[in-house]
């Protein structure tokens, strides 16, 4: 256990529609890290949040958006689902210098 | 823009040998962690082993090693012994480190599916 929640486990959506996934980070980690794993794009960095605030930006498209809450927990929003959007996506959280998964939220557009 | 490279998609070898998974990388930072993590069918990555690119001496955890090879940008992981539990994906990632402290996100490569025949 990596001590990351992630919820839900899976999600099914229909295309046009908008989800919220959720990651709680390990007890004490300011950082927050959301990937995207897809066939044809691999394993990719969305955005980073640290203590409340975004720090980095990676291929993030301009239909997701992500927030990190006081308590730290973050939640990654996606809008106007679209059929490609179907992935694996991971929250992961840093003390600094190593990253902890959590088991991911499966997300299938139809 | 950094990018990390695995050039074998699959590999195979058998129970109790030694395996090598190759993996280069590119990037002008000089301040920079290296990884391996394995995603198993549960889904979860798994942190591997971890090399800090200031650090010579190549990183050991148990039957896991890395080659690293800092002028060269090569990072590789040998894995000895080799186990039928070891039969899952492996990525090799990069990450930044911030001078002020903290961290980029990962980047990975697309990944190795290491096979280990009985």
């Amino acid at each position: 256990d990596s001590g990351v929640t992630q919820t839900p486990k899976h999600l099914i959506t229909a295309t046009g529609q908008r989800v919220t996934l959720r990651c709680s980070p390990r007890s004490g980690d300011l950082s927050v890290y959301w990937y995207q794993q897809s066939l044809d794009q691999g394993l990719q960095f969305l955005i980073q949040y640290y203590n409340g605030e975004e720090r980095a930006k990676g291929n993030i498209l301009e239909r997701f958006s992500a927030q990190q809450f006081p308590d730290l927990h973050s939640e990654l929003n996606l809008s106007s689902l679209e059929l490609g959007d179907s992935a694996l996506y991971f929250c992961a959280s840093s003390p600094g210098g190593e990253a902890f998964f959590g088991q991911g939220t499966r997300l299938t557009v139809v | 823009a950094q990018t990390v490279t695995q050039s074998q998609p699959e590999m195979s070898v058998q129970e109790a040998e030694t395996v090598t998974l190759s993996c280069t990388y590119d990037t002008s930072e000089n301040n920079y962690y290296l990884f391996w993590y394995k995603q198993p069918p549960s889904r979860q990555m798994i942190l591997v082993i971890r090399q800090e690119a200031y650090k010579q001496q190549n990183a050991t955890e148990n039957r896991f090693s890395v080659n690293f090879q800092k002028a060269a940008k090569s990072f590789s992981l040998k894995i000895s012994d080799s186990q039928l539990g070891d039969t899952v994906m492996y990525f090799c990632a990069f990450m930044i480190m911030y001078s002020g402290g903290g961290a980029d996100g990962l980047t990975f490569g697309k990944g190795t599916h290491l096979i280990i025949q009985p």
